[in-house]
């Protein structure tokens, strides 16, 4: 199975401030067929579901606030909050389903400093 | 906009079969190109995906746990199906259904499920 490896753990961030979160895969999830990553951004807060954030490595669900962001291809990828808020405190996994075993990383806890 | 609900028992025994269902409603379970999936969360860990339905009928299924998992589709309830035999207190999590179509898009709000005597 492909492996999902996130950094940090957790991080807290002062409010207004930029925090960034990596998601690095065993191996590749671009495929160089249609040249996409088959990879998402998840937040979920306690006791909910967890929400799709960004798909395609990079696409912004219809919704969501301009402060997220995604970016990366192949094995590396990044999830940012340019200023955060309060309502951005969760956790947030990447997801990858390039092929049939579709992995998780273990999440990133963010809080506020 | 489409809803998913779980259901089934919230209490296991070990070694015996856990069953949950998903209802899904705002929308037909055979239409358009969706996968539908079974995860789970241990309390206070992290995300884990049990195995899919594709629309086809074709089903994918974690590794570690394909000995144990069926997942199954009756279209004519708008239903799907998770049936994980000899459980263990490591199967006790919080289970989700949800679709997925290039991420997963509409989730249920999960089904805690303790497998204990």
């Amino acid at each position: 199975d492909i492996v999902m490896t996130q950094s940090p753990d957790s991080l807290a961030v002062s409010l207004g401030e930029r925090a960034t979160i990596n998601c690095k895969s065993s191996q590749s999830v671009l495929y160089t067929s249609n040249n996409k990553n088959y990879l998402v951004w998840y937040q979920q807060k306690p006791g909910q579901p967890p929400k799709l954030l960004i798909s395609w490595a990079s696409t912004r669900e219809s919704g969501v606030p301009d402060r997220f962001s995604g970016s990366g291809s192949g094995t590396d990828f990044t999830l940012t909050i340019s200023s955060l808020q309060a309502e951005d405190v969760a956790t947030y996994y990447c997801q990858q389903y390039y092929d049939n075993a579709w992995t998780f990383g273990q999440g990133t806890k963010v809080e506020i400093k | 906009q489409l809803q998913l609900q779980e259901s089934g028992p919230g209490l296991v025994k070990p070694s015996e079969t856990l069953s949950l269902t998903c209802t899904v409603s705002g929308g037909s379970i055979s239409s358009g190109s969706n996968y539908w999936g079974w995860l789970r969360q241990p309390p206070g860990k992290g995300l884990e995906w049990i195995g899919n339905m594709f629309s086809s009928g074709t089903t994918y299924y974690k590794a570690s746990l394909m000995s144990r998992v069926t997942i199954s589709v009756d279209t004519s309830k708008n239903q799907f199906s998770l049936k994980l035999s000899s459980v263990t207190a490591a199967d006790t999590a919080l289970y989700y259904c949800a679709r997925h179509s290039g991420g997963f898009r509409d989730w249920g709000l999960g089904t805690l499920v303790t497998v204990s005597s």
